[in-house]
């Protein structure tokens, strides 16, 4: 069984410009999540997906967004990029409405320069 | 919004040692927790996980007991081996209509031989 994909694993990008990041969960999950991790602010809570729907977003300025696909890949993202964007951006997916059991992608290390 | 303490921040051990690793969560309608352990460069793994309706959960040499009066949970590794070293995240979730978890800020373990 598949894992929790998230492409590409890495980007750089330069202040000013988008980046679209994608995530396939594991077949059957229809609750994906994202979440930021950096050394300084550890694992930050991003959105969260169930069906199509963002139920849950986290304090995170207008420029970070996301979406959900009928078949529940998920994509988000970033405009206007800024130094301090540079993260391990996470995916994660569970099986749960409720979100019990989350599964992490493997992460895509964004650095933004 | 909710809010995880977690300590220490570092724990350094013998092999054969046991290790504990303690939260306390702020929102007292959080009513799952998880905890997941990220080694090196890799994703972070679910490896225990307890719901506000039992106090205590164990998995072979893992442990995670909740006190939900005093608003807090620990991790409990006995028999500590060199694998188990990690950095290790405990996050506190109210699995109502949409699902977030709030991370702690890690806790670097080190199994020395």
């Amino acid at each position: 069984k598949a894992g929790v994909t998230q492409t590409p694993r890495y980007l750089i990008k330069t202040r000013g410009q988008q980046v679209t990041l994608s995530c396939s969960p594991i077949s059957g999950h229809r609750s994906v999540s994202w979440y930021q991790q950096t050394p300084g602010q550890g694992l930050q809570f991003l959105f969260e997906y169930f069906s199509e729907t963002q139920r849950n977003k986290g304090n995170f300025p207008g420029r970070f967004s996301g979406r959900q696909f009928s078949n529940s890949r998920s994509e988000m993202n970033v405009s206007t990029l800024e130094l301090g964007d540079s993260a391990l951006y996470l995916c994660a997916s569970s099986l749960s409405r409720a979100g019990y059991g989350y599964t992490f992608g493997s992460g895509t290390r964004l650095t933004v320069v | 919004g909710e809010n995880v303490e977690q300590h220490p921040s570092t724990l350094s051990v013998q092999e054969g040692d046991s290790a504990v690793i303690k939260c306390t969560y702020s929102d007292s309608a959080s009513n799952y927790f998880p905890w997941y352990k990220q080694e090196l460069g890799k994703r972070p793994q679910l490896i225990i996980d307890i719901r506000s309706n039992v106090g205590e959960k164990k998995d072979q040499r893992i442990a995670v007991t909740l006190n939900k009066t005093a608003k807090h949970f620990s991790l409990h590794i006995t028999e500590t081996q060199p694998e188990d070293s990690a950095v290790y995240f405990c996050a506190a979730s109210y699995t109502g209509t949409a699902s977030k978890l709030t991370f702690g800020t890690g806790t670097r373990l080190q199994v020395t031989l």
